[in-house]
């Protein structure tokens, strides 16, 4: 079985903090992939990132960036000088043979 | 934008009715899912077509069906409607029609049920 965990159900930080979003992921597999999506108060699901279970490099993209370490099983978000358009809720996702989504942090970045 | 579009963006109905939720998936996309997204649930993905067949199914209710016609435009058809099913649901499309492979999403349709 796998799972998604986001134990951070929502953070609340204020605007040009740097704020990190926890997921960490079970599965037996060896080969899989590792997503982000972005669900802001509209509504829709944006994507932000893919990347397989080979490629432990860190991502940076602009203001975000990702931090996937193998050996804890965790594939973390940081967002660097956090803007209120970046209140969102947040979604880990693992897939293989199906994709399997975390339950979402709900970030909120006051004015 | 996606560039995967779902029709009605919202949508109000009594109990007991049927409704259908139409997508689109992205231009060159032979795959689509459907997910349903309400509060105490999360995301789960209901079922999956690819170039028309049915390739997976989820924790799809009896009385929902859907279906992936030649044009590759889905439908998820939803009957004797409960309260319960008031939800967010969500399209969703890729090429290969594999889960290691990025799924655009709609905008979804909320579904209201009174």
């Amino acid at each position: 079985a796998q799972k998604v965990t986001q134990a951070q159900t929502e953070i609340s930080v204020v605007e040009k903090e740097d704020v990190t979003l926890d997921c960490v992921y079970e599965t037996r597999d060896t080969t899989y992939y590792l997503f982000w999506y972005k669900q802001p108060p509209s509504g829709e699901l944006v994507f932000l990132i893919r990347r397989n279970s080979f490629d432990e490099q860190n991502e940076i993209s602009g203001r975000y960036s990702w931090n996937f370490q193998k050996s804890t099983s965790s594939f973390n978000f940081t967002i660097t000088a956090s803007q209120v358009v970046d209140s969102a809720v947040y979604f880990c996702a693992l897939g293989n043979e199906k994709l399997t989504f975390g339950t979402g942090t709900r970030l909120t970045i006051i004015p | 934008d996606s560039g995967v579009t779902q029709t009605p963006k919202h949508l109000i109905t009594a109990t007991g009715q049927r409704v259908t939720l139409r997508c689109s998936p992205r231009s060159g996309d032979l795959s689509v899912y459907w997910y349903q997204q309400s509060l105490d649930q999360g995301l789960q993905f209901l079922i999956q077509y690819y170039n028309g067949e049915e390739r997976a199914k989820g924790n799809i209710l009896e009385r929902f069906s859907a279906q992936q016609f030649p044009d590759l435009h889905s439908e998820l058809n939803l009957s004797s409607l409960e309260l319960g099913d008031s939800a967010l649901y969500f399209c969703a499309s890729n090429h290969r029609g594999t889960s290691t492979d990025t799924q655009y999403f709609g905008p979804g349709t909320r579904l209201t049920v009174l």
